[in-house]
């Protein structure tokens, strides 16, 4: 079974604060693939970051970084100096193809506010 | 610009009505998704459809209906056998390969009244 857990439901931290947003997963698949997406108030989902099970490397991007670490099911993100603009709703999803749908498993989501 | 287009933003039905929500791509993407997704329950899905004329039920399909008659354009209908219709609904589509991620339209808000 496929499973995506984000225990944050919200957080809130002031504006220039890090913040990590945690996610774990589950699956049974040998290769698999994370994925972290925003979503703003405007309802769109915006694509962040895809990693593949055989890269365990972690990656940054301005302020952004995700580690993830097989060991432990967990593909975390890292916001750094946060911004206003950080506000969202932040998914983290599970790419497999178990059952040859292509799909993507959904986690319910951290909804962060930053405070100015 | 390519990108997914979902019509309409917003969408009123009263009960005992079909409704149907539009869901266009142009970026010659095989596979689409319908999601929807309910305040703290993430995204469920609902059909999706890996190629022009094929699709499938997804986690809760029940009360909804799909058609792909054409790969640019996977429309959703929400019929008055969906019990609690009230949701936002998101459209993606991507690529067949795994390792792509999905892009998504800007989603539609519907209430029944």
């Amino acid at each position: 079974a496929q499973k995506v857990t984000q225990a944050q439901t919200e957080i809130s931290v002031v504006e220039k604060e890090d913040v990590t947003l945690d996610c774990v997963y589950e699956t049974r698949d040998t290769t698999y693939y994370l994925f972290w997406y925003k979503q703003p108030p405007s309802g769109e989902l915006v694509f962040l970051i895809r990693r593949n099970s055989f890269d365990e490397q972690n990656e940054i991007s301005g302020r952004y970084s995700w580690n993830f670490q097989k060991s432990t099911s967990s593909f975390n993100f890292t916001i750094t100096a946060s911004q206003v603009v950080d506000s969202a709703v932040y998914f983290c999803a599970l790419g497999s193809d178990q059952t040859g749908a292509n799909n993507l498993f959904f986690g319910t989501g951290t909804r962060l506010t930053v405070i100015p | 610009d390519g990108g997914i287009t979902q019509s309409p933003k917003y969408l009123f039905r009263k009960e005992g009505q079909n409704v149907t929500l539009s869901c266009e791509q142009n970026l010659n993407h095989d596979a689409m998704y319908w999601y929807r997704q309910d305040p703290g329950q993430g995204l469920r899905l609902i059909y999706y459809s890996q190629i022009v004329n094929d699709f499938q039920k997804g986690d809760i399909a029940e009360g909804y209906s799909v058609s792909r008659e054409k790969k640019e354009s996977f429309p959703l209908t929400v019929t008055s056998a969906q019990k609690n219709p009230t949701a936002f609904y998101l459209c993606a589509s991507k690529d067949r390969a795994r390792t792509t991620e999905a892009f998504f339209g800007q989603g539609t808000r519907l209430t029944v009244v």
